[in-house]
């Protein structure tokens, strides 16, 4: 059972351009909802995150957009750049132990 | 201020074998969880343990693997008589206290079972 549902699967996006990637969870008990960025052969960095109790936070280019009553959550990269073009992976986790419920990864590329 | 560190990076086994799989959290960490990455696929969590104690191994695969975090030296994941399907990317991830939500990865032992 797929807990968190990520799209699209893969995104190009012109230098400068708008990169939107989607999750949706149906755990209602998730309460923390980071997402990870992730070079080839490296390990996941933690970019943004989020709690139920906003509905939108910015961290320079990148925001998170909550929808709670949705149960979706999103991920904006203003004016994207090549050194953007990355894996993305959302995850959410919730209760004591906070291990993490990772999307499939959304792969991003950047043209010039 | 070291990350995460994870070693070997890479490692090759034949079928039968065992895999080691090193991980020394942050300086001042005392808790790491392990995830494991298949192909195309988003990380999966496996198990959760502090030093000396597993908190939830509940994504563990009930044969082969187990995971222990002494109270001197790295966590260690072990998969016993490895097969094919055993290759992937394994990644451990420490987090400064229980209860504490924000993770940070190591780079990975990317795992390949010949």
């Amino acid at each position: 059972q797929q807990q968190v549902k990520q799209s699209p699967q893969s995104l190009i996006v012109q230098k400068g351009g708008i990169s939107i990637i989607n999750c949706a969870y149906e755990n209602t008990a998730f309460d923390y909802f980071p997402w990870y960025q992730q070079f080839p052969g490296k390990g996941p960095a933690l970019l943004i995150a989020i709690r139920p109790d906003v509905s939108e936070k910015k961290e320079g280019r990148f925001t998170i957009s909550f929808n709670k009553s949705a149960k979706q959550f999103s991920l904006h990269i203003m004016d994207s750049q090549p050194g953007d073009s990355a894996t993305y992976f959302c995850a959410a986790s919730g209760g004591s132990n906070y291990k993490l419920t990772f999307g499939k990864g959304t792969l991003l590329t950047v043209n010039p | 201020n070291a990350g995460v560190m994870q070693n070997p990076r890479h490692l090759v086994r034949r079928r039968g074998q065992e895999a080691r799989l090193r991980c020394s959290p942050m300086k001042g960490h005392s808790h790491v969880y392990w995830y494991r990455q298949l192909p195309e696929e988003g990380l999966k969590f496996m198990v959760y343990l502090q030093k000396e104690n597993i908190i939830d191994e509940s994504g563990m695969p009930k044969e082969r693997f187990s995971a222990e975090f002494p109270k001197e030296g790295p966590s260690i994941l072990r998969i016993q008589q490895v097969v094919r399907g055993d290759s992937a990317a394994y990644f451990c991830a420490s987090v400064v206290d229980r209860g504490t939500d924000t993770q940070y990865f190591g780079p990975g032992t990317r795992l390949t079972v010949l």
